[in-house]
């Protein structure tokens, strides 16, 4: 089984509506991550977290939210979708301790397409 | 402030060839650099990182990346390039705050 897996792999959803992706890891890691993919621009951070208590924003925060329901669990929300949210979606872990907590391992990512 | 700078969006090389993708940094002090690898349809694997010591870097799937603090640059290479190779690759500096700074990625096609 996956490390990091992220639900659902694929979504096609509409303007306005809300959605929620899910990121669970099995490495037994504290942080956590969200990045949004779009051809041309890398991997944007959306939002952090580096244990349970602690939600950051990053630098492409607006229009999301985060919800760290567990230490291995992590969603990301979109309270109301819009076109230019389309995207690929990462989730990555990291763990503690010089190096290991700046060493990410990547899901496998989730496609939204917002009509 | 701390950035990372892929020059090649897209490289096209031929089955067999040598590979290099270049990668710059801007970081103020000694970074931790990271290259990443994202097939079609996949997530990013790690290739390989860098945070001191010998600074030559043998990384999974044959490749290996060399840090040169003159330059800047933490250059990702590969003595022979399989067709399975195609793929995206990121360079990443960290850390930054706890995160890391990726670059815009180099997509590497392969000719058979």
């Amino acid at each position: 089984d996956a490390d990091v897996t992220q639900t659902p792999r694929n979504r096609i959803t509409k303007t306005g509506k809300r959605i929620m992706l899910e990121c669970s890891q099995t490495k037994g890691h504290d942080r956590m991550y969200w990045y949004r993919q779009d051809p041309g621009l890398g991997l944007r951070l959306i939002y952090y977290s580096f244990d349970v208590k602690d939600i950051n924003k990053g630098e492409i925060s607006d229009g999301y939210s985060v919800s760290r329901q567990a230490q291995a669990k992590f969603s990301l929300s979109l309270e109301s979708a819009i076109p230019n949210q389309t995207a690929l979606y990462f989730c990555a872990t990291s763990g503690v301790g010089r190096g290991n907590q700046e060493t990410q391992y990547f899901g496998p990512g989730t496609r939204l397409l917002v009509l | 402030a701390q950035s990372v700078t892929q020059p090649d969006i897209h490289i096209t090389v031929s089955e067999g060839a040598s590979l290099e993708l270049r990668c710059n940094y801007s970081y103020g002090a000694t970074p931790y650099l990271f290259w990443y690898v994202q097939s079609p349809g996949q997530g990013l694997q790690l290739l390989l990182k860098y945070f001191s010591g010998d600074t030559l870097v043998q990384g999974i799937k044959g490749f290996e990346a060399e840090f040169k603090r003159s330059q800047s640059s933490f250059n990702l290479r590969k003595p022979s390039v399989h067709w399975s190779d195609a793929a995206e690759y990121f360079c990443a500096v960290g850390p930054q705050g706890g995160k890391l700074i990726f670059g815009q990625g180099t997509e590497l096609s392969v000719k058979p």
